[in-house]
Formats: structure tokens, C-alpha cells, sequence
């Protein structure tokens, strides 16, 4: 069975970082592009951050480019996400997803992530 | 980026009735449409790709359809566990965009 366990959110200043972490299992996790997907409170999803199998490529929106940085440790099957300077526009639960070429085909069960003073 | 406009916003349907709800892309995204179901308080599990591919334990009832521009999701037999906002995605271009959901519920 795929699980993806998400953790490291909490409660953080604005200008301040934090890093999220997502162990893998159930599947052979270097064979799979990652991601990480974002969804403020009542609101849609936004997609965050994708990662190559190997980790070599990484692939950002504008909204976050500069300011996350996307990794994995295939030794450990664990995605990461180092978000600095972070924002209030960047509340949001965040969940780590697994990538296809076709869909988001796993969903970890989300950490949320709140920014606020 | 290319758009990704649903509607209806939220639907109200009586169990056993038929329901649609409706994805158009900004431009041609040849068939790379995803559609997810997001239970409440739940994460977003994946139900269709490629338009019209069933993903593994999707009930029957569930169908897609379109191709171009506008694509379709059916929910036949409207069963109560089908309550969840709906969101379409698109898979052709990067950034991989979705759209702002349709909230379904139960008569």
C-alpha cells in the first residue's frame, strides 16, 4: 500500500523558514517523480514543487521560485520542502504527492502550515 | 499558465440522480485532464486521468469524457459517499494547474 507521511508544518513568522518532510513507502520510491501541492484554507490547489526520480531537475511555479527549494534523499524514500522568506499568502496545508505523467496519483494526508505574526 | 475554468461552483443532487460537472481549458490540452475527489477533511484522491482512464477502485459510476478544450465528469446513481468537492487538472503544460472545484452535495 502507498502511504506518504507528512510532517514539519506548524506555526511560523512572516520572513521565517521551515522545512517539510514526506517518507514514502510501499512503492519503489527513486522510480517516481515527487511533488508537493499546496491548499489554503477554503480555498483550490496550487501546485508548489516537482522533483526528477533522480533529484537532478526541479521545477517551481513563480509564486515560490527563489524561495523553496524541492529534494529527496532516495536512501531514506523522503521528499523535502525548505520553504524560506515565507508569506502570509503562504498558509496553506501542503501534501506530498506522488507524479505521473498523467496525475497526482497518491496524496499524503497533508501538514498544515500557517504564517502569521 | 493555462486556465482551468469548472462550474458549476457547488451542485445540489438527490441520491440515485445523474450529475455533470464541467472542465474548460484555456487551450488544447489534448486529453491531459485529471479529475480528483476531495472527501471533507480529506486529501485529494485521484478518480480520473487522461480524460477517461478510471483509476484503480474508482466506482463505475464515475465517468469522463471530453477532448480539446471542455471535458466532463459524470456521477451516475448518486450515492451519499459522493459528497466531496471536485477538481479538474490539467497535465499537458507546466505548470500543471487546477481548476477552483465544485462543491457537490446531497439533496
Amino acid at each position: 500500500e502507498v502511504q506518504l507521511v507528512e510532517t514539519g508544518g506548524g506555526l511560523v513568522q512572516p520572513g521565517r523558514s521551515l522545512k517539510l518532510s514526506c517518507v514514502a513507502s510501499g512503492f519503489t520510491f527513486n522510480n517516481y517523480w515527487m511533488s508537493w501541492t499546496r491548499q489554503a484554507p477554503g480555498k483550490g490547489l496550487e501546485w508548489v514543487a516537482s522533483i526528477t526520480n533522480s533529484g537532478g531537475s526541479t521545477y517551481y511555479p513563480d509564486s515560490v521560485k527563489g524561495r523553496f527549494t524541492i529534494s529527496r534523499d532516495n536512501a531514506q524514500n523522503t521528499l523535502y520542502l525548505q520553504m524560506n522568506s515565507l508569506r502570509s499568502e503562504d498558509t496553506a496545508t501542503y501534501y506530498c504527492t506522488r507524479a505521473t505523467t498523467v496525475a497526482f496519483d497518491y496524496w499524503g494526508q497533508g501538514v498544515m502550515v500557517t504564517v502569521s505574526s | 499558465d493555462i486556465q482551468m475554468t469548472q462550474s458549476p461552483a457547488s451542485l445540489s443532487a438527490s441520491l440515485g440522480e445523474t450529475v455533470t460537472i464541467e472542465c474548460l481549458a484555456s487551450e488544447d490540452i489534448y486529453s491531459n485532464l485529471a479529475w480528483y475527489q476531495q472527501k471533507p477533511g480529506k486529501s485529494p484522491q485521484l478518480l480520473i486521468y487522461y480524460a477517461n482512464s478510471l483509476n484503480d477502485g474508482v466506482p463505475s459510476r464515475f465517468s469522463g469524457s471530453g477532448s480539446g478544450t471542455q471535458y466532463s465528469l459524470k456521477i451516475n446513481s448518486l450515492q451519499s459517499e459522493d459528497v466531496s468537492i471536485y477538481f479538474c487538472q490539467q497535465n499537458y503544460d507546466s505548470p500543471p494547474t487546477f481548476g477552483s472545484g465544485t462543491k457537490l452535495e446531497i439533496k
